[in-house]
């Protein structure tokens, strides 16, 4: 399973790191993908990270400001994003690969609003 | 990037209907594309993968086809639990990218 952090209340301008903890599975077999969520929106696909050596690509208008990265020592993937704005308020998930690598598992989600 | 176009954007229907949604890739995704259903409050869930491939546990009243630039997820007859919103995905080139969602509401 993927369980991220929770939620969290962010002023414009700031930072915020949403962790993601695998468990269940071989951590470095699956690269690890965030998508987020407008509020009333469709699925934007934001950048991912190989869990085997820790290769990252992430969407092109967020790559100024997205970090994804890894803690293979407690299977965790975190996802920071900078600069915020108001259009960054949305529900943000994590989700691995899985078969024909498609995204088969989630996370629950971590609302971040900013304001 | 590939964009990915579904349609429709709403569909009514009713327990029983079968209903197809149609997602068109702006380029071939090779094959690489996945539909997901999401309920309100809920994370994606994965139906299915490579164009037709059923995830385990999802019900066969469920089927992907196409190739090259048109595919199509189909549910043969519509239950109680499938009025919710469908997205496809491609997965072939980076970065992947989701069709707008068609949501399946009660006619």
């Amino acid at each position: 399973q993927l369980v991220q952090s929770g939620g969290e209340v962010k002023k414009p301008g700031a930072s915020v790191k949403v962790s993601c903890r695998a468990s269940g599975y071989r951590f470095h077999l699956y690269g690890i993908h965030w998508v987020r969520q407008a509020p009333g929106q469709g699925l934007e696909w934001m950048g991912w990270i190989s869990t085997y050596n820790g290769n990252t690509d992430y969407e092109q208008k967020l790559q100024d400001r997205v970090i994804i990265s890894k803690d293979t020592s407690t299977t965790t993937v975190y996802m920071e994003l900078r600069g915020l704005r108001s259009g960054d308020t949305g529900v943000y998930y994590c989700a691995s690969e899985g078969t024909y690598t498609a995204l088969s598992l989630w996370g629950q989600g971590t609302i971040i609003t900013v304001s | 990037d590939i964009q990915m176009t579904q349609s429709p954007s709403t569909l009514s229907a009713s327990v029983g209907d079968r209903v197809t949604i149609t997602c068109r890739a702006s380029q071939s995704p090779d094959s690489w594309l996945a539909w997901f259903q999401q309920k309100p409050g809920k994370a994606p869930k994965l139906l299915i993968s490579k164009a037709s491939v059923l995830e385990t546990g999802v019900p066969p009243r469920f089927s992907g086809r196409g190739s090259g630039t048109d595919f199509t997820l189909t549910i043969t007859s519509l239950q109680p639990d499938d009025f919710a919103t469908y997205y496809c995905q491609q997965y072939n080139h980076y970065p992947w990218t989701f069709g707008q969602g068609t949501r399946v509401e009660v006619k």
